[in-house]
């Protein structure tokens, strides 16, 4: 089955202890990309990557770090969790071509910061 | 950069029809998605036009002026299911999909 796998669903961390939140992709898309969803403020971005070894800045970067060794996978690593990091993460991703199918999203980290 | 606007929330009753606007500014078109998501879920595809006109898919239709920078998303004979919030997103050159803040449809009895 196409999908995007990320982990761990839910994860209750405390202030700057370093966590990876894991993303999976088996479709061979080039483009992966986080999001971070909170109330009130939709979906943000945070890194994105066009394709391995080639990662960019979203529009909320700050605190976060990416790698793309691979094709299939685009870790998010928090080196220093503060709460203001507690959010709803999305990854993504997309082929290359054929903007019309969008993105495919995993199914959501739910990330709490004491 | 780009500028989504689509209204905050929506009521509208089981049967009806409902319609969710969303307008944009962005600099290079390539096109407008419509995204369903149900409540602490993923956003789900619904749509995507890149030509002026209406597009129907099932009880769902999307619509899009690229003169106006406008779209719209049509529900027909809404079902309780439908309550969702629903995502208008433009891709912006190279970089991922900017999402609007979403408009929170609510369907009652």
């Amino acid at each position: 089955e196409a999908q995007v796998t990320q982990n761990p669903r839910y994860l209750i961390t405390v202030t700057g202890k370093k966590l990876t939140v894991t993303c999976s992709q088996n479709m061979n898309h080039e483009y992966m990309s986080w999001y971070r969803q909170d109330p009130g403020l939709g979906l943000r971005q945070i890194y994105y990557s066009m394709n391995v070894e080639v990662t960019d800045k979203g529009d909320v970067p700050e605190g976060y770090k990416v790698s793309r060794k691979e094709k299939r996978n685009f870790p998010l690593i928090l080196e220093s969790p503060s709460p203001n990091q507690t959010s709803l993460y999305f990854c993504a991703s997309s082929p290359r071509t054929g903007l019309n199918y969008g993105y495919t999203f995993g199914s959501g980290t739910r990330l709490t910061v004491v | 950069g780009q500028n989504i606007d689509q209204p905050t929330e929506m009521t509208a009753t089981e049967g009806a029809i409902v319609q969710i606007n969303c307008t944009y500014q962005t600099s290079g078109f390539n096109g407008l998605f419509w995204y369903q998501q149900h409540a602490g879920e993923a956003p789900t595809f619904l749509s995507y036009n890149v030509l002026d006109g209406l597009e129907e898919k099932g009880r769902f239709s999307s619509f899009l002026s690229r003169s106006k920078g406008y779209s719209y998303l049509l529900l027909k004979e809404l079902q309780m299911k439908d309550s969702a919030s629903y995502l208008c997103a433009v891709p912006s050159g190279n970089t991922p999909l900017v999402f609007g803040k979403g408009t929170r449809l609510s369907v009652i009895a």
